[in-house]
């Protein structure tokens, strides 16, 4: 089992809906969830953090985790253009070598 | 302005040669990190360094040295052994270990 697993997409939004994204992990332990934006031939951006169960809220950005469930997942409300990007969800694990781990990402395209 | 560096943003060698990849960081943070990103893969870490003077080994660090001299400092060198070296490399830093990373604008070599 992968250590953090995302649906690679693509995922197409039509602009101003809802787009949400998942991530599951399989770390019980962890405590440090991010989620990274990544535009095409760009570096990684952070966009969020969350360390306790339930909803962070920054902007028009909602983070959500669930840790019994080992998940956590990302709402975009009101998606613009500008949002269509590869979103990244990284987990740090602490089960051996402790690290940041991510997943490979979900392309995100919002449709005008 | 605080924010990571990496130089240069394009890096083209020819098979045998070694070659090192810049990091500058004015964030004082005390933890640096070595990314690889391959098309369709996550983030591989290649080493990464809590302290001056200090790194380990990240999962993919065959090929690869690091030094950390300064705290501002952790140039990356691609040695010859590296069997498939073009890839999107990315530097990161964090305030300390299990906080959050954030990323410079990456180096693009290319291996021929």
């Amino acid at each position: 089992q992968k250590e953090v697993e995302q649906n690679s997409g693509p995922l197409s939004v039509p602009e101003g809906a809802i787009a949400s994204l998942n991530c599951t992990y399989s770390d019980r332990g962890s405590q440090s969830f991010f989620w990274y934006r990544q535009y095409s031939g760009k570096s990684p951006e952070l966009i969020m953090s969350i360390y306790s169960n339930g909803d962070k809220e920054d902007g028009r950005f909602t983070a959500q985790l669930n840790k019994a469930s080992q998940y956590v997942s990302l709402l975009i409300r009101d998606s613009q253009p500008s949002d269509s990007a590869t979103y990244l969800c990284a987990v740090y694990i602490l089960e051996g070598n402790e690290k940041l781990t991510f997943g490979t990402g979900t392309r995100l395209t919002i449709i005008p | 302005d605080g924010g990571i560096t990496q130089s240069p943003k394009y890096l083209f060698r020819k098979e045998g040669q070694n070659v090192t990849l810049s990091c500058e960081q004015n964030l004082n943070h005390d933890a640096m990190y070595w990314y690889r990103q391959d098309p369709g893969q996550g983030l591989r870490l290649i080493y990464y360094s809590q302290i001056v003077n200090d790194f380990q080994k990240g999962d993919i660090a065959e090929g690869y040295s690091v030094s950390r001299e300064k705290k501002e400092s952790f140039p990356l060198t691609v040695t010859s052994a590296q069997k498939n070296p073009t890839a999107f490399y990315l530097c990161a830093s964090s305030e300390r270990e299990y906080y959050e990373q954030y990323f410079g604008p990456g180096t693009r070599l290319t291996v021929t």
